[in-house]
């Protein structure tokens, strides 16, 4: 039951913007877009999220369509470290103890 | 902070054999999770609790699988007896309790890597 849909690889070259798009058309009202990184061999991070207004923090933008079926993560000046597996993750705020369900992501490839 | 502190890093071990996985959660943090994570499947939720009760364990893929919280501190995984297929990465993840309006993140720990010959 896949609630969001990335594209499986991307490339971006070092220092410039690195734009992740990811389609959540389903998503209800009362659902987050969160977005997480994997890096190789480690567990998956926390980037940033947001429900309606973009958001911004030290390590990237999110933008949230006005319709809110899909959103963009941005990383403002990507570096090699940031290659890494990318997942959009929607699921209801408020707290909540439930886990996280993982798609497969976007492969990110910061090449130099 | 240390973060979740997951051991060991790496495992091996033979088919039949009990496998223990250790997690220590964030101190303050009232939730966590196991996952597994293989090329073919990606990151599997297996089991998670709150409070130090299991809430969900629909994600446990057999009876060998067993998971317990004996306190805030500490979380164990146990795989009885293994089998190659066993064979993934493990992960532990933590995140603070809930609170009206509140969204956490979760931290997941640096995982154990699981290889079952």
């Amino acid at each position: 039951d896949a609630k969001t849909t990335q594209p499986p690889s991307m490339d971006c070259a070092e220092g410039r913007a690195a734009n992740l798009p990811c389609n959540h058309s389903t998503i209800s009202g009362n659902e987050y877009v969160y977005w997480y990184r994997q890096i190789h061999s480690q567990g998956p991070q926390y980037i940033i999220h947001g429900l309606k207004n973009n958001e911004t923090n030290e390590m990237a933008s999110l933008i949230i369509t006005e319709d809110r079926k899909s959103s963009t993560l941005i990383l403002p000046h990507a570096t090699l470290r940031d290659t890494a597996v990318y997942y959009c993750i929607v699921r209801v705020g408020g707290g909540g103890a439930d886990g996280l369900t993982f798609g497969k992501g976007t492969h990110l490839i910061i090449q130099p | 902070d240390a973060g979740v502190i997951q051991s060991p890093r790496h495992e091996v071990t033979e088919m039949g054999q009990e496998v223990t996985l250790r997690c220590k959660p964030i101190s303050g943090h009232n939730s966590l999770f196991w996952y597994r994570q293989t090329m073919m499947r990606g990151l599997e939720l297996l089991i998670y609790f709150n409070n130090n009760v299991p809430i969900d364990d629909s994600g446990m893929p057999e009876d060998r699988f067993s998971a317990k919280m004996p306190n805030a501190s500490f979380s164990t995984l146990k795989i009885q007896p293994s089998e190659p297929r066993d064979s993934a990465v493990y992960f532990c993840a933590s995140r603070p309790g809930q609170g009206r309006g509140s969204n956490y993140g979760y931290t997941f720990g640096s995982g154990t890597r699981l290889t079952v010959v």
